[in-house]
């Protein structure tokens, strides 16, 4: 079957490096996907990995290794506001999204 | 209006009720999905619109009934649900391709259901 692992929940401080993982097993693959969600709201895209390798944007890292089935979540320099859940998400051969239950980050003062 | 929206936000039904819910997409895309989320499972994908057709149905219960007028608009119609269909349903959009790929999806801000 489908699978994406990712932790439940996390903690951090505000100013540090948090790196969230994820591990998939699908059949086929065309992308891995990683969103926000704040409680209460929408998800809202943050990154997508095809290739290999690190993507970064601002304070937002993501990398991808397609032979181990693994990527992660690079958050730098965290505030209050990354307070959120983030959800990781595989593109499979059908174009369609699989979907982790997603992994709650909590950030302290 | 911008991005994807949803109506209503919030809904209270009993278990006899008829009740829909409604998403509009304001993106230009081509592709709609509604999406079951429940508490610290993984967004269940319910049903794609590609198109206008609908082309994906994860074996969900006929109480379910979707439809989808026009590539803008998308409705989702429930009909003597259970307690356990109670859940924040979320509405997307994306540009699918012919060709089968799909770039990244906005969503909705979702309607909490809850079935008494």
């Amino acid at each position: 079957g489908q699978n994406i692992d990712q932790p439940t929940e996390m903690t951090a401080t505000e100013g540090a490096i948090v790196q969230i993982n994820c591990t998939y097993q699908t059949s086929g693959f065309n992308g891995l996907f990683w969103y926000q969600q704040h409680a209460g709201e929408a998800p809202t895209f943050l990154s997508y990995n095809v290739l290999d390798g690190l993507e970064e944007k601002g304070r937002f890292s993501s990398f991808l290794s397609r032979s181990k089935g693994y990527s992660y979540l690079l958050l730098k320099e965290l505030q209050m506001k990354d307070s959120a859940s983030y959800l990781c998400a595989v593109m499979d051969s059908n174009y369609q999204l699989i979907w982790g239950a997603g992994t709650k980050l909590i950030i302290k003062p | 209006e911008t991005g994807v929206t949803q109506t209503p936000r919030h809904l209270v039904m009993g278990m006899t009720n008829k009740k829909s819910l409604k998403c509009e997409q304001h993106l230009g895309h081509n592709a709609m999905y509604w999406y079951k989320q429940s508490a610290k499972k993984p967004l269940e994908l319910m049903f794609v619109y590609n198109f206008k057709e609908q082309t994906e149905n994860n074996s969900v219960p006929s109480r379910f009934s979707p439809e989808c007028p026009n590539s803008s608009h998308l409705f989702l119609h429930l009909h003597t649900l259970q307690p356990e269909d109670s859940a924040l349903y979320l509405c997307a959009s994306s540009q699918a391709e012919s060709s089968g790929g799909a770039d990244e999806q906005f969503f909705g801000p979702g309607t909490r259901l809850t079935v008494l």
